[in-house]
């Protein structure tokens, strides 16, 4: 078992430019989280697919923020375009249906 | 939603001591309890999880207690060892359907002296 593979590890960016986060989750594993986890506001969940559907997304801060799943190995978070504020380290987690959540090593963004 | 409050933020012990993190939670609907270990550069990793059917688990030196009544639940260390040391997450789901959307405590930063 690989568990939940994100890249970067970590990305160092202007203010402006896009950002693209990566995620691999666990095979087989139905539904996909991204996190965002910060000093100020903690680990908040900001949206979840399931079956590469997203369900939820309210926790998405701005339209700036975005979120696809193409297939059920990958998924990517985006941010067009970044803001300093949006430095924080990200997570990816997923987990089998009522199983608990497998999260990935996450990638720390700093946007200068 | 759901508000979950974690305590303490930090929490120092000499190795071989008990250690215990408390958390209380807000809907009376949540059903679901996992606390999760992070290390420096790691990500979030389950240690143990209590179902709201149950009062209290226990897995070798770890062990939850839920009280539904009060709505809090607390993590019990013992025999605590200096690779203990690490940030701890309570969580609560209050999701009816086979998705665990949690809302996470703010953390309790262990530090096990040897």
């Amino acid at each position: 078992d690989a568990g939940v593979i994100q890249s970067p590890r970590h990305e160092v960016t202007e203010m402006g430019q896009e950002v693209t986060l990566r995620c691999k989750p666990i095979s087989g594993h139905d539904y996909l989280f991204w996190y965002r986890q910060t000093m100020m506001r903690g680990l908040e969940l900001l949206i979840y697919f399931n079956n590469n559907v997203p369900i939820d997304d309210s926790g998405m801060p701005e339209d700036r923020f975005s979120a696809k799943m193409p297939n059920a190995s990958f998924s990517t978070l985006k941010i067009q375009p970044s803001e300093p504020r949006d430095s924080a380290v990200y997570f990816c987690a997923s987990s089998l249906p009522g199983g608990y959540q497998h999260f990935g090593d996450g990638t720390r963004l700093s946007i200068l | 939603g759901e508000n979950v409050e974690q305590h303490p933020s930090t929490l120092s012990v000499q190795e071989g001591d008990s250690a215990v993190i408390k958390c209380t939670y807000s809907d009376s609907a949540s059903n679901y309890f996992p606390w999760y270990k992070q290390e420096l550069g790691k990500g979030p990793q389950l240690i143990i999880d209590i179902r709201s059917n149950v009062g209290e688990k226990k897995d070798q030196r770890i062990a939850v207690t839920l009280n539904k009544t009060a709505k809090h639940f607390s993590l019990h260390i013992t025999e605590t060892q200096p690779e203990d040391s690490a940030v701890y997450f309570c969580a609560a789901s209050s999701s009816g359907g086979s998705a665990r959307q949690l809302t996470f405590g703010s953390g309790t930063q262990l530090t096990v002296l040897p």
